[in-house]
C-alpha cells in the first residue's frame, strides 16, 4: 500500500532553516511526484510547491521562491523539503503529498514545525 | 492566481439530512480539474472526489461531485455522524496549486 512517512517534529528558532523529509513506499517513486503543503494552526491548506521525482523537476509558487527547497533522491525514495529564514508564522503541519500534475491522492501524516524564540 | 471561495464557512446539520458545499473560483477551472478533501480533526485531508465529479477509491457513494467553469458542489446525500469534517476544493488546473479556505461541517 502506498505510504508517505515523514520526519519528526521540529522546534527552530526565527531565522533558522528547517529540512523535512518524506519517505515513499508502496508504488514506482519515479512515476510520480511530490508536492508539500502546510496547514498554520486552525488555517487552511497552503501549497508550497512540487518536485518530480524522475528528474528533480521543481515547481514553486512565486511566494516561496528564493526560501524552499525540494530535493530528492531515488536511491531511497526520500524526498526533502527544506525552508530557510523561518519567521513565527512559518510555524504549521507540513505535509508532503503525491502528485502528477493532478490530486493530492495520498498523504503523508504531516510534520509540524514550530518557529519559536 | 484562481482564489477558490467555499461557502458556506460553516454548515450545521443532522444526520440523514443532505449537505451542499460550494466552491467558486475566480477563474475558469480548465478541465474542471477540481478536486474535493475531507479533513477529520487531527488527521490528514483525505481525497474525496477529482476532475468535478469523480469519486477517489473507497469513497461512498453518499459523496458526489458536479460542476464546471468557475462554479462546483459537492454534496452528501445522507449524512453521517462521522461526516464530521473541515472540506476543502483545490484547483489544480493552473500553476500556483490553490486552495479553497474550508466549510466546517458540523453534525448535529
Amino acid at each position: 500500500q502506498v505510504q508517505l512517512l515523514q520526519s519528526g517534529a521540529e522546534v527552530k528558532k526565527p531565522g533558522a532553516s528547517v529540512k523535512v523529509s518524506c519517505k515513499a513506499s508502496g508504488y514506482t517513486f519515479r512515476n510520480y511526484g511530490i508536492s508539500w503543503v502546510r496547514q498554520a494552526p486552525g488555517q487552511g491548506l497552503e501549497w508550497m510547491g512540487w518536485i518530480a521525482a524522475y528528474n528533480g523537476n521543481t515547481n514553486y509558487p512565486q511566494k516561496f521562491q528564493g526560501r524552499v527547497t525540494m530535493t530528492r533522491d531515488t536511491s531511497t525514495s526520500i524526498v526533502y523539503m527544506e525552508l530557510r529564514g523561518l519567521r513565527s508564522d512559518d510555524t504549521a503541519v507540513y505535509y508532503c503529498v503525491r502528485s502528477l500534475a493532478g490530486p493530492f491522492d495520498y498523504w503523508g501524516q504531516g510534520t509540524l514545525v514550530t518557529v519559536s524564540s | 492566481e484562481i482564489v477558490l471561495t467555499q461557502s458556506p464557512g460553516t454548515l450545521s446539520l443532522s444526520p440523514g439530512e443532505r449537505a451542499t458545499l460550494s466552491c467558486r473560483a475566480t477563474e475558469i477551472v480548465t478541465t474542471n480539474y477540481l478536486a474535493w478533501y475531507q479533513q477529520k480533526p487531527g488527521q490528514a485531508p483525505r481525497l474525496l472526489i477529482y476532475g468535478a465529479s469523480t469519486r477517489a477509491t473507497g469513497i461512498p457513494d453518499r459523496f458526489s461531485g458536479i460542476g464546471s467553469g468557475t462554479d462546483f458542489t459537492l454534496t452528501i446525500s445522507s449524512l453521517e455522524p462521522e461526516d464530521l469534517a473541515v472540506y476543502y476544493c483545490h484547483q489544480y488546473s493552473t500553476s500556483p496549486d490553490t486552495f479553497g479556505q474550508g466549510t466546517k461541517l458540523e453534525i448535529k
